[in-house]
């Protein structure tokens, strides 16, 4: 079966760092991705890991383990923009389809 | 690049009528074209893949004869949510692969946001 967690809400502070953990168990792994999503809106891609490691772009970070079935993504210098849903996703062995988390919804405060 | 239409945004019908939704690539071919459904405060959860030129496939529980799904082209799939019922109001969003982007090449429409009264 396909089973994604995520923690399904966060608060943090404007400037602060937060992580958000990921972990997975799926029958096939091609990969992971990060997304973010405002209410209303479509989901913008933020980040990707096919490999073990941290990958690092601009504030955000994600880092994965696949023996563990587990990622996170890491936002510095929180800004009130960064409030949002945050969804995991996994890829397929087909790379073709995903596997969507419940979604992360991070609120910053002033 | 790697821009995905979808229209329209916003549409409400009554009860019983069937709303058609469009995803267009707009500067890039997709033979696969993917639906996605979005309750409130829920995650994605894939509807139906959509292959150009054949027919789609679709996930376990959704029924195909209520969600026609319709890929003519390499650069439109649409829609179909034939016989509307309240409990189908909710946001649907499409989501296309441009290939020569390799892993970073999925892109997601606008979203529709379905309201049936």
């Amino acid at each position: 079966g396909q089973n994604i967690d995520q923690p399904t809400e966060m608060t943090a502070t404007e400037g602060a760092i937060v992580q958000i953990n990921c972990t997975y168990q799926t029958s096939g792994f091609n990969g992971l991705f990060w997304y973010q999503q405002h209410a209303g809106e479509a989901p913008t891609f933020l980040s990707y890991n096919v490999l073990d490691g941290l990958e690092e772009k601009g504030r955000f970070s994600s880092f994965l383990s696949r023996s563990k079935g587990y990622s996170y993504l890491l936002l510095k210098e929180l800004q009130m923009k960064d409030s949002a849903s945050y969804l995991c996703a996994v890829r397929d062995n087909y790379g073709q389809n995903f596997v969507f988390g419940p979604g992360t919804r991070l609120s910053v405060l002033p | 690049g790697a821009v995905v239409s979808q229209h329209p945004s916003r549409v409400i019908c009554k009860s019983g009528t069937s709303v058609k939704i469009e995803c267009r690539s707009l500067d890039f071919q997709a033979t696969t074209m993917f639906w996605y459904r979005q309750f409130p405060k829920q995650s994605l959860m894939l509807m139906a893949t959509s292959n150009e030129g054949s027919k789609a496939t679709y996930e376990q529980g959704v029924e195909k004869d209520k969600f026609l799904i319709n890929h003519a082209s390499l650069t439109l799939s649409t829609l179909t949510v034939t016989s509307a019922h309240p409990e189908d109001s909710s946001f649907y969003i499409c989501s296309a692969r441009d290939f020569r982007r390799d892993n970073y090449g999925y892109t997601f429409g606008s979203g529709t946001r379905l309201t049936v009264v």
